[in-house]
Parts: C-alpha cells; sequence; structure tokens
C-alpha cells in the first residue's frame, strides 16, 4: 500500500543534540512538506520541496534543516539552535504543488527533549 | 492576510445525528481551495473533502459535506449521522495563490466528541 512512513514515532532529545526525523513516500509525490504541530496552535509549515536537490523554508525554518536527496525521502534534522523543539512533527506529500486532492499525511513523531 | 478561523474549540454530538464545523476564512484572492482534515488520537492527519472557490456544487464524500457560503466566506463541515469513531480533532485549512501558493493555512481546529 501506498503511503508515508515517518520514524520514530516518539524521539528524546538532549539539550544541545541534533536529531535527525525520517520521512519516506511511495505515492510518486513530487512535493513533500514539515509541519510542526504544538498544542493549541495548529499547524506551522517548517520546510516544503517540490523537486529533488531544492527545498524552501517555510514560516518557522529557523534551527531546522532538510535535505532532499531522493524523491521519496525528506528527512528533517532539529538542530541545537532550535531553542523549542518539543513538538509533534508531520511529514505530508502531494502530487505537486497545487493539487485538488490535498496532502496526504505521515503518522507523525512526537519530539521531547529531556 | 490571509487567515482561517475555526471558531468552536469543542464539540459534543449523540451518535447517529449530525453535527456542523464552522470554517470561516479571509482571503483576497479569488482563486482558493478549502479542505477539511481530520486527527485521531493517532496524530495522523486525514483528507476529507475539498471545495475550490470556483466550484459550483458543495462538495459531499460520503458522510461529510461541505457548506460552502462564498459570500459569507465560510466553509462548514456537515457531519451526518455521527458515528464513534468520528471523535478526533477538525482542521479546516486554505490554499490560496496570494503571496505563496506552496503552502496551506490552517484554522486552530475544532475537537469533537461523539457520545453513545
Amino acid at each position: 500500500d501506498g503511503g508515508i512512513t515517518q520514524s520514530p514515532k516518539y524521539l528524546f532529545r538532549k539539550e544541545g543534540q541534533n536529531v535527525t526525523l525520517s520521512c519516506e513516500q511511495n505515492l510518486n509525490h513530487d512535493a513533500m512538506y514539515w509541519y510542526r504541530q504544538d498544542p493549541g496552535q495548529g499547524l506551522r509549515l517548517i520546510y516544503y520541496s517540490q523537486i529533488v536537490n531544492d527545498f524552501q523554508k517555510g514560516d518557522i525554518a529557523e534551527g531546522y534543516s532538510v535535505s532532499r536527496e531522493k524523491k521519496e525521502s525528506f528527512p528533517l534534522t532539529v538542530t541545537s539552535a532550535q531553542k523549542n523543539p518539543t513538538a509533534f512533527y508531520l511529514c505530508a506529500s502531494s502530487i505537486g504543488l497545487e493539487t485538488v486532492y490535498g496532502y496526504t499525511f505521515g503518522s507523525g513523531t512526537r519530539l521531547t527533549v529531556v | 492576510a490571509q487567515k482561517i478561523t475555526q471558531t468552536q474549540p469543542g464539540m459534543f454530538v449523540q451518535e447517529k445525528e449530525a453535527v456542523t464545523l464552522d470554517c470561516t476564512y479571509d482571503t483576497s484572492d479569488p482563486s482558493y481551495g478549502l479542505f477539511w482534515y481530520k486527527q485521531p488520537s493517532s496524530g495522523e492527519m486525514i483528507f476529507l473533502i475539498y471545495q475550490g472557490s470556483y466550484d459550483q456544487q458543495n462538495a459531499t464524500e460520503g458522510r461529510y459535506s461541505l457548506n460552502f457560503q462564498k459570500a459569507r466566506k465560510s466553509a462548514n463541515l456537515v457531519i451526518s449521522a455521527s458515528q464513534l469513531g468520528d471523535s478526533a480533532m477538525y482542521f479546516c485549512a486554505m490554499r490560496d495563490r496570494g503571496g505563496n501558493n506552496r503552502k496551506l493555512i490552517w484554522g486552530l481546529g475544532t475537537s469533537l466528541a461523539v457520545n453513545p
């Protein structure tokens, strides 16, 4: 079955550490996105990518980095520069940047700073 | 500025009854799209329904329908014959071409609880 796989489901980070969240899709979608979700704040866009080797900053890119070396993969690194990384992170993909079919989301990674 | 407003933080409905979740939006672009997503406690966001600004008819998908009132800038989700599995967070989102057409603008969500 096609879909988006995010791993791990739960992740704990120590202060000052970088951590990488995995996102893989087998839907043959061109566009991929990373969102952050905090309680009571809805979803906020971190980064998005339209094609391989290209990505753009979203609204809250500071302290995060991404890569898009393969169409199927769009990993997100939460760096030590991100001062408040505890949140729920959702990866999504779509056929293109403009689609009436919406996004397909992964099941998310819950990151906690310990 | 583009904005989505969901004014109901929480809603309750009896099983088998219909419920309407409110969503109002603000945009100056004549071309836009409106989405509703469901987020159960597992966390995954599930696409429910889409309405384009030029669509002549209200969108329907099974038990979900969208009450689209363009002049009022509202796009309310109607769930008919509620089921226990409908208990979840529901998010309204908008895509428009004003400024940046590469993202969705999200509301804060409505938590729906279906009572047996």
